[in-house]
């Protein structure tokens, strides 16, 4: 069983639409819990970041964390044809070693 | 613009060769951690040095070294290169545990 399991995709959506993106993972003494946005041929960039249980919000973007379920979601609310990329989760114990999912493409079409 | 410095940006090489993969983390963070992307592995976590030492080993071949200078620099090192090494090569910098900021890449072909 993979630590971190993250479901592919596609995901394709109207521009203006809400999107769901979900991990699900293994090991519960993961602690610090990221979703990463990469766009094509580029680098992943830090989008949210949760320390243990929990919402996060910054701006069109929600982070939520289940630990009880093994379970984290992120929101995009009002999505923008530049919301499209890959997105992935990112889960730690201790900040050494990092466990990513394989990552969910999102196309959001005007 | 991360900050994160990768080099070189491509590189096509033969199998059985070696390469070097480097890496400048942003100014002032000491933590330098080392990712492969393949089309089929999704991003794989390969080593962490903090400050020059070693902090935790992911999926790395024993065919792959890395290490952490004093300039806080970081090399990684790839030898008897294989078909399956082809990928692309992420570094990643942090000043703390929750925020890594990724460099551009360096994408390795064998053949």
């Amino acid at each position: 069983q993979k630590e971190v399991e993250q479901d592919p995709g596609p995901l394709s959506v109207p521009e203006g639409a809400i999107v769901s993106l979900n991990c699900t993972y293994s090991n519960s003494a993961f602690q610090y819990f990221m979703w990463y946005r990469q766009y094509s041929r580029k680098g992943p960039e830090l989008l949210m970041y949760t320390y243990s249980s929990g919402n996060k919000e910054d701006g069109r973007f929600t982070a939520q964390v289940d630990k009880s379920s093994k379970y984290i979601s992120l929101f995009i609310r009002d999505s923008q044809p530049s919301d499209s990329a890959t997105y992935l989760c990112a889960m730690s114990l201790t900040g050494n070693q990092f466990y990513f999912g394989t990552g969910t493409s999102l196309t959001v079409i005007p | 613009d991360s900050g994160v410095t990768q080099t070189p940006k491509h590189l096509i090489t033969a199998t059985g060769q070696r390469v070097t993969l480097r890496c400048s983390p942003r100014s002032g963070d000491l933590s330098v951690y080392w990712y492969q992307q393949s089309l089929d592995q999704g991003l794989q976590f390969l080593i962490h040095y903090y400050n020059g030492e070693e902090r935790a080993k992911g999926n790395i071949l024993e065919r792959f070294s890395a290490q952490q200078f004093p300039d806080l620099h970081s090399e990684l090192n790839l030898s008897s290169l294989e078909l399956g090494d082809s990928a692309l090569y992420f570094c990643a910098s942090a000043g703390t545990a929750d925020t890594q900021y990724f460099g551009p890449g360096t994408r390795l072909t064998v053949l």
